[in-house]
């Protein structure tokens, strides 16, 4: 257990849905990030939150829109998603932006039909 | 951040120390060299990071060359939980407009046999 929890862990999704991911850490940090993990692909930056505030959008589709409610809790809303969108989706925290020490969660395994 | 080079795959025999090298040529005087890994469906795991000192910690052992242009990863004595894509990142340990970017390449996968 790493502290990182994330829910749901599968998700099978129609391109017309729209799905949230959770994310919630036990850990009292303050910065989260989401990554995502293509197949035979390396780990890809997402998001960055710092504070509930967002420091970082590396380029992302806008059929991806993350929320940070607090610095606990961070979401990822889908909507109108492709099939090249199905990947893990990994959640982490660390205790602020000034470390390279992430914690991760377990990840989303989300399948795009 | 510097660009790193790993071997694709390694095995080793359970109970054997798993040594993993990796190749930073063109490191920075002030990036770190930062260890990961990840069991398969898991998240990645910190394992350990380092400047020019060698480190230890309960996971692993870190040595990193004296010119700085390689390190090695030790897990001393490798069990079959230690099966994972181990992965090498170099970046500056804190601040700067970068921060936060982990940067993850192909990475080591290990596979320890019993």
């Amino acid at each position: 257990e790493t502290g990182v929890t994330q829910t749901p862990r599968h998700l099978v999704m129609g391109m017309t849905n729209k799905k949230s991911l959770k994310c919630e850490q036990h850990l009292g940090h303050n910065a989260m990030y989401w990554y995502k993990q293509s197949a035979k692909k390396p780990l890809e930056l997402m998001f960055v939150y710092n504070f509930k505030e967002q420091t970082e959008n590396n380029s992302v589709p806008s059929r991806f829109s993350p929320e940070c409610p607090n610095s606990s809790h961070l979401f990822l809303h889908l909507h109108t998603l492709q099939p090249e969108d199905s990947a893990l989706y990994l959640c982490a925290s660390s205790q602020g932006l000034v470390t390279n020490e992430q914690f991760f969660g377990p990840g989303t395994r989300l399948t795009v039909l | 951040d510097a660009k790193t080079t790993q071997p694709p795959s390694m095995d080793c025999a359970e109970g054997r120390a798993a040594n993993l090298p990796c190749n930073h040529s063109t490191i920075s005087g002030n990036e770190y060299v930062y260890w990961y890994r990840q069991i398969h469906s898991q998240g990645p795991q910190y394992i350990i990071h380092g400047l020019k000192n060698n480190e230890t910690n309960e996971m692993a052992s870190l040595i990193i060359t004296e010119d700085r242009k390689s390190s090695t990863l030790i897990l001393p004595h490798a069990t079959l939980r230690d099966t994972a894509v181990y992965y090498c990142i170099v970046r500056p340990h804190a601040g700067g407009t970068s921060y936060g970017k982990l940067t993850f390449g192909q990475g080591t996968i290990l596979t320890v046999h019993p």
